[in-house]
C-alpha cells in the first residue's frame, strides 16, 4: 500500500507570499498524482491532475511539479481565498490514497 | 455541467447497514468514468472507499472490502454505497466523486458531491 506523506503539516504565511507544499510517496507513482484544496464545510476541489496540469478554471498561480516519489504544489502569490487545507492523492496503485494534508494559514 | 448529490440517512445504529445514493445530473453514469465513494473522518483523513466503473466492475478498499458494496442504476443515473456492520469508526462525511482516467492519463477527481454526514450511534 502506497503512503503519501505531506509536509509541512501547517504553513503560516501572509497574502502575497509564496507557498511551497511537498508530497512524498512511499514508492514510485509516476505522475499519477492530484492536488486538492479543501475549505471548511466544503468538498475537496481539484487543482492539479497528473502532477503538473491545472484543472479547468484554476488560476495560474497554482502549479504542480514532480514525478516518481517527490511532488510539489506551489502557490506563487497567496490570495486571501487560498488559505485552506491542501491534499495530494495518488492514483497509481490500489488502494488509491490521500496524504494527510497541509493547512495553509494566514500569518 | 455535471453535478453529484448524495442522499441517505445521516444517523445509523451500530451493527446496522449504511445506504447512500449519489445522483448524477447534467451527465450520464454510463460514461467512461470511475464513480467513487470517499469518506473523511477526523481520525483517518480522506479515505477512498471504492469505485464502480461504467461497465459495472467494482474495486473496494481492503480496509473495508468485506463490508462494502457499490452498485449502479443507469436508468436513474445513480450509483449507491452500502456498508454493513457499522461501528463508531464509520462515522464520517461521505462524498461521491467522479474519477477520470482516459487512455493512460489521469485527469483527477474532477466532480464531487457536497458530502453527507453519517453518524453511527445508538
Amino acid at each position: 500500500e502506497i503512503v503519501l506523506t505531506q509536509s509541512p503539516a501547517s504553513l503560516s504565511l501572509s497574502p502575497g507570499e509564496r507557498a511551497t507544499l511537498s508530497c512524498r510517496a512511499s514508492q514510485s507513482i509516476s505522475t499519477f498524482l492530484g492536488w486538492y484544496q479543501q475549505k471548511p464545510g466544503q468538498a475537496p476541489r481539484l487543482l492539479i491532475y497528473d502532477a503538473s496540469n491545472r484543472a479547468t478554471g484554476i488560476p495560474a498561480r497554482f502549479s504542480g511539479s514532480g514525478s516518481e516519489t517527490d511532488f510539489t504544489l506551489t502557490i506563487s502569490s497567496l490570495e486571501p481565498e487560498d488559505f485552506a487545507v491542501y491534499y495530494c492523492h495518488q492514483r497509481s496503485n490500489w488502494p488509491f490514497a490521500f496524504g494527510g494534508g497541509t493547512k495553509v494559514e494566514i500569518k | 455541467q455535471v453535478q453529484l448529490q448524495e442522499s441517505g440517512l445521516g444517523l445509523v445504529k451500530p451493527s446496522e447497514t449504511l445506504s447512500l445514493t449519489c445522483t448524477v445530473s447534467g451527465g450520464f453514469v454510463s460514461g467512461t468514468y470511475y464513480w467513487s465513494w470517499i469518506r473523511q473522518s477526523p481520525g483517518k483523513g480522506l479515505e477512498w472507499i471504492g469505485y464502480i466503473y461504467s461497465s459495472g466492475s467494482t474495486k473496494y478498499n481492503p480496509s473495508l472490502k468485506s463490508r462494502v458494496t457499490i452498485s449502479m442504476d443507469t436508468s436513474k443515473d445513480q450509483f449507491s454505497l452500502k456498508v454493513t456492520s457499522l461501528t463508531a469508526a464509520d462515522t464520517a462525511v461521505y462524498y461521491c466523486a467522479r474519477d477520470v482516467w482516459l487512455g493512460n492519463l489521469y485527469y483527477g477527481l474532477d466532480v464531487w458531491g457536497q458530502g453527507t454526514t453519517v453518524a453511527v450511534s445508538s
